[in-house]
């Protein structure tokens, strides 16, 4: 069975501080997906970003940055800088490959306060 | 619309009633999903369809639920006999496909809070 866990519940930081969130996995298949979602106070879930298995290279997106490391099965994030509005919960999720699509089993997500 | 649209925005019935939930994906998407979302937890998967035939449904709690598609565009979740435990955040999200496009990112919509009182 898959498993996504994200120890930090909530995080308070002062805006330009840059702040990590984590994202540990368990799964037993040796392709699948990796993602981030963020939901602000509105409430909707905005996908932020997806990887596969096999491409462990770290990517960054303006202020974003993912690492991806399969030997800690871990897929963290870091926010540079942060913003009043990165304030949000963020979920990391894990998808199997089945050959075709399948659900996305989300960790408890992270709370992060950025205060100005 | 250019996103996942869902009806209605808020429901509250009393114990025992049906509900029926509604979903319109993002125009051309083959696969689309039902997620249940409780405060403060991440969403945990109910279903899901590849056109109109539903590939997954493992993750429904039990034979209240129900969800068809049956033109392989809009979905209906279905829950019968509400009870109070049902009370949630019910999303629903799409996907472009299958084979090269499989496991493509899962698109929200803003959800459905159903409230059982």
């Amino acid at each position: 069975a898959q498993k996504v866990t994200q120890a930090q519940t909530e995080i308070s930081v002062v805006e330009k501080e840059d702040v990590t969130l984590d994202c540990v996995y368990e799964t037993r298949d040796t392709t699948y997906y990796l993602f981030w979602y963020k939901q602000p106070p509105s409430g909707e879930l905005v996908f932020l970003i997806r990887r596969n298995s096999f491409d462990e290279q770290n990517e960054i997106s303006g202020r974003y940055s993912w690492n991806f490391q399969k030997s800690t099965s871990s897929f963290n994030f870091t926010i540079t800088a942060s913003q009043v509005v990165d304030s949000a919960v963020y979920f990391c999720a894990l998808s199997e490959d089945k050959g075709a699509n399948s659900k996305l089993t989300f960790g408890k997500g992270i709370t992060l306060s950025v205060r100005p | 619309g250019a996103g996942v649209s869902q009806s209605p925005r808020y429901k509250v019935t009393k114990r025992g009633q049906d509900v029926a939930l509604r979903c319109d994906p993002i125009s051309g998407h083959v696969s689309l999903y039902w997620y249940r979302q409780a405060l403060g937890q991440g969403p945990e998967f109910l279903t899901y369809f590849n056109y109109e035939a539903q590939q997954d449904k493992s993750g429904l709690p039990n034979d209240r639920f129900s969800a068809e598609r049956p033109e392989g565009s809009i979905s209906t979740l279905t829950i019968q006999r509400t009870e109070q435990r049902d009370s949630a955040m019910y999303r629903c999200a799409s996907s472009l496909g299958q084979g090269d496009y499989s496991n493509q990112p899962q698109h929200f919509g803003d959800g459905t809070r159903l409230s059982i009182l």
